[in-house]
């Protein structure tokens, strides 16, 4: 496609529910990166894949969510038994490479909401 | 660590206006800083960055080390103009952008 895909544009889902949140990026970017947008909270770093390289999953806030993704292309990001202050709108960027943030484009993004 | 703070949740201003969006930030070393737009309904984008010392849509900000700030500004704003504008830099290790927490600008005629 030409740009950052994501699926679904929204999700119900009641609490303590599993949720997946699917990510296609640009086709050829190495980089791909997940964030959390919530109201007051600005945009979160979650995790960052670069190519075949282990991630950086330093933002992630709790072990209720994982990601991968499978073979350098599409990401899944997963939250385990969801909560109330997991509703947010959760984008996806990515990149041609490790560092170049001026070439990132962000996906449309998914709006979680955890009733 | 790397902070980047943006003091105005909102800033309300009349076309024609200036309009000054205020940016500081923590960080060891050189940063890499940028400004993002998200205007209503459309997808998070680039507006400009410090490296390149451009103006976009009439937008420009300076890197000042010495304050460690990067304020976006515009001498005459326009309706147009109305967003939510993040500022953000290079995390150390080079992996993500730090984000702050948005201001969102509204002008109004």
């Amino acid at each position: 496609g030409a740009g950052v895909s994501q699926s679904p544009s929204n999700k119900v889902t009641e609490k303590g529910k599993d949720v997946e949140l699917r990510c296609d990026p640009i086709s050829g970017h190495t980089a791909l990166y997940w964030y959390r947008q919530s109201l007051g909270q600005g945009l979160e770093f979650l995790i960052y894949f670069q190519g075949n390289s282990a991630p950086d999953k330093s933002g992630l806030p709790s072990d209720r969510f994982s990601a991968e993704r499978t073979g350098g292309s599409v990401s899944t990001l997963t939250i385990q038994r969801t909560q109330q202050e997991d509703s947010a709108v959760y984008l996806c960027a990515s990149s041609p490479g490790q560092g170049r943030f001026a070439e990132a484009f962000f996906g449309q993004g998914t709006r979680l909401t955890v009733v | 660590a790397q902070r980047v703070t943006q003091p105005e949740k909102l800033l309300s201003v009349f076309k024609g206006a200036p309009v000054e969006l205020k940016c500081n930030y923590s960080y060891s070393g050189s940063p890499e800083l940028f400004w993002y737009v998200q205007y209503s309904r459309q997808r998070l984008q680039l507006l400009l960055r410090h490296i390149s010392r451009e103006s976009i849509k009439g937008f420009t900000a300076d890197l000042n080390k010495g304050e460690t700030s990067f304020h976006l500004k515009k001498p005459f704003a326009q309706e147009e103009d109305s967003a939510m504008y993040y500022c953000a830099l290079n995390n150390q290790a080079g992996t993500a952008l730090i984000f702050g927490k948005g201001t969102t600008l509204s002008v109004s005629s």
